[in-house]
């Protein structure tokens, strides 16, 4: 079935410091999404990359989509304690409804400050 | 935005007894709702479709008599947890597609549940 891997699994940061998250899917992907979840919260939606090659900002936030349409990365410049949470990338599901996403481990980011 | 809400946000039961969690779209309607357990530190397992009007479809591994889905109206789906077991202790979410754009989905907080 579909896999969606996501590297690293873990990422301790000093205040400032860049953060990127990597996300690799097993099969060609529609679209794919980002979403944050906060320590002890739920899955907030971030943003949706559509085009082979579409990069995306959101003020610190860079997301990117490859061109196979295949893997996609978040990053962050320059991070806050805000920005502590985990992220996890989702796709979807290439083999049943439109709406079914299948969602890599995360990458859980915690920010020295 | 819309906003899905679910209900409890957390609960504590007895070993054996069944524990029911509401999850409703506060503002549009769902046809389509998603139910999710997650483990600590762990990533969204779906469990389960829940359709409008009709049987939900359940993930591989997910025992259908263990956790029973009704989405008996256009705004609300509930999971009932049956006979809960301490393994069933867990953090339950659910979601529904935003309409917006193709597959986006608005989270509900969340049910933490702590069987003893």
């Amino acid at each position: 079935g579909q896999q969606v891997m996501q590297i690293p699994q873990y990422q301790h940061v000093q205040e400032g410091e860049d953060f990127t998250t990597y996300c690799n899917s097993s099969t060609t992907l529609s679209n794919i999404q980002w979403y944050k979840q906060r320590p002890g919260g739920h899955p907030v939606f971030l943003i949706q990359l559509v085009k082979s090659g579409e990069v995306k900002k959101q003020k610190r936030l860079t997301f990117q989509f490859g061109e196979a349409k295949k893997n996609s990365s978040l990053h962050i410049t320059a991070t806050q304690t805000t920005d502590v949470g985990t992220y996890f990338c989702a796709g979807p599901n290439s083999g049943g409804s439109n709406y079914k996403l299948t969602f890599g481990k995360g990458t859980l980011l915690t920010v020295n400050p | 935005g819309a906003v899905v809400s679910q209900h409890p946000s957390w609960v504590i039961c007895k070993s054996g007894t069944s524990v029911k969690i509401e999850c409703r779209s506060l503002d549009f309607q769902a046809t389509t709702m998603f139910w999710y357990r997650q483990f600590p530190k762990q990533s969204l397992m779906l469990m389960a479709t829940s359709n409008e009007g009709s049987k939900a479809t359940y993930e591989q591994g997910v025992e259908k008599d263990k956790f029973l889905i009704n989405h008996a109206s256009l705004t609300l789906s509930t999971l009932t947890v049956t006979s809960a077991h301490p393994e069933d202790s867990s953090f339950y979410i659910c979601s529904a597609p935003t309409g917006k754009s193709t597959d986006t989905q608005y989270f509900g907080p969340g049910t933490r549940l702590t069987v003893l």
